[in-house]
């Protein structure tokens, strides 16, 4: 049974910190990991795709991967109380299936 | 570029009733899922088409769900008869093609109570 874990939190952060959110997946065969918000009650939107060890940036957000491991974080820098939502974590664990992880919730508070 | 659309957004139905939810993909974008997301978890595959053949629908419970995407465009997802247990948000997602980072874009959902 492939899997993906994610702490369900809640996560609290303090307005302008980082938040760090960790997710590790049992396939070590998968190849792309992506990181979906999900605002109650909206459906999840896409944050951010990695595909390679090491770190991938974007704005204030920056997901880190270790395939040795098998583990994928985020981090927001300079969290605000708008990225308080679920973060879910997701692995391509073949060329047409994606799992979810559980999420995490994150709460950014003022 | 317009989203993917479903509907209903809201469904209220009785135990053993039936119900159908539809879904329009975004324009050419070949593969086409319908997840479940129970409350406090992650979106759960049930069933994935590329064009109008299915790639995996091995977590969809055959004896009271199915789905269909005629002419590879739009589905629709059947529940019939349906259970308290199915109580939750139906998600459809459509990406461009299979092979590619599969990314995926969500429609707004379909929540779904059963009394």
């Amino acid at each position: 049974q492939k899997e993906v874990e994610q702490n369900s939190g809640p996560l609290s952060v303090p307005e302008g910190a980082i938040a760090s959110l960790n997710c590790t997946y049992s396939d070590r065969g998968s190849q792309s990991f992506f990181w979906y918000r999900q605002y109650s009650g909206k459906s999840p939107e896409l944050i951010m795709f990695i595909y390679s060890n090491g770190d991938k940036e974007d704005g204030r957000f920056t997901a880190q991967l270790n395939k040795a491991s098998q583990y994928v974080s985020l981090l927001i820098r300079d969290s605000q109380p708008s990225d308080s939502a679920t973060y879910l974590c997701a692995v391509r664990v073949s060329a047409s299936k994606i799992i979810f992880g559980s999420g995490t919730r994150l709460s950014i508070r003022p | 570029e317009a989203g993917v659309a479903q509907s209903p957004r809201y469904k209220i139905i009785e135990k053993r009733q039936s119900v159908a939810f539809w879904c329009n993909p975004i324009s050419g974008h070949a593969t086409l899922y319908w997840y479940q997301q129970i409350l406090g978890q992650g979106p759960k595959l049930l069933i994935q088409f590329q064009n109008n053949g299915v790639v995996d629908d091995s977590q969809l419970p055959k004896d009271r769900f199915s789905a269909e995407r005629l002419k590879g465009v739009d589905s629709t997802l059947k529940i019939q008869p349906a259970k308290l247990e199915d109580s939750a948000v139906y998600l459809c997602a459509s990406s461009p093609q299979v092979g590619t980072y599969n990314e995926q874009f969500f429609g707004p959902g379909t929540r779904l109570t059963v009394l």
